[in-house]
């Protein structure tokens, strides 16, 4: 069965500009968070979505959001980028919550702002 | 709240044993380890629920104390697939799954 796909792989944007990044879970799956990696900071939880509710949200600005759809696909939007949002976005998949089952990652989307 | 995990790093040699531990401040309901290996997606390893017992994989096994909020992850004689970093995630009930800093292993011949 197909794994979590990220689209795109690689960005790279300007200060100020935006960027909207693609999570497809695993079939059957409505669970999917999304988490901002960087060197020395871990994984930072964004948000969670499930059937196309935000369950959770992490401590990040306004600047980031996101939704889900009808088929648990979710893309995440960061708007008036800044140069410290350079990272790799991370989305998991869940059957139903992260925090019950194995959740599933994808390859990531690493975002570069110059 | 991210738990604390330590070490930040450590070095081993094939065969060796290592302990990476994770606390947090708040009670646990469970405890999610996770490996991720350089440029690759971080990979499930094992769930510690509050009231379970001592989980395993392979010669990976991990513990955790509900009083103490802290869960250890024991790697037993480390082989070079061992290498990569180390997240602990935790769930305090109807929260989300979050992960501290990482602990990175590397295994060396």
């Amino acid at each position: 069965k197909a794994g979590v796909t990220q689209t795109p792989r690689y960005l790279i944007k300007t200060r100020g500009q935006q960027v909207t990044l693609s999570c497809s879970p695993i079939s059957g799956h409505r669970s999917v968070s999304w988490y901002q990696q960087t060197p020395g900071q871990g994984l930072q939880f964004l948000f969670e979505y499930f059937s196309e509710t935000q369950r959770n949200k992490g401590n990040f600005p306004g600047r980031f959001s996101g939704r889900q759809f009808s088929n648990s696909r979710s893309e995440m939007n960061v708007s008036t980028l800044e140069l410290g949002d350079s990272a790799l976005y991370l989305c998991a998949s869940s059957l139903v919550s992260p925090s019950d089952t194995e959740a599933f990652f994808g390859q990531g989307t690493r975002l570069t702002v110059v | 709240q991210q738990p604390v995990q330590s070490p930040q790093a450590v070095i081993l040699r094939e065969g060796e044993d290592a302990v990476i531990n994770c606390s947090s401040s708040k009670a646990l309901y469970s405890v999610h380890w996770y490996r991720q290996k350089h440029g690759e997606a971080p990979v499930f390893l094992m769930i510690l629920l509050k009231g379970g017992e001592q989980k395993g994989h392979d010669k990976i096994s991990a513990s955790f104390n509900e009083k103490k909020q802290q869960s250890s992850l024991y790697l037993t004689a480390s082989q070079l697939s061992y290498s990569g970093t180390y997240f602990c995630g935790t769930d305090s009930g109807n929260t989300p799954l979050v992960f501290g800093k990482g602990t990175r292993l590397s295994v060396i011949a």
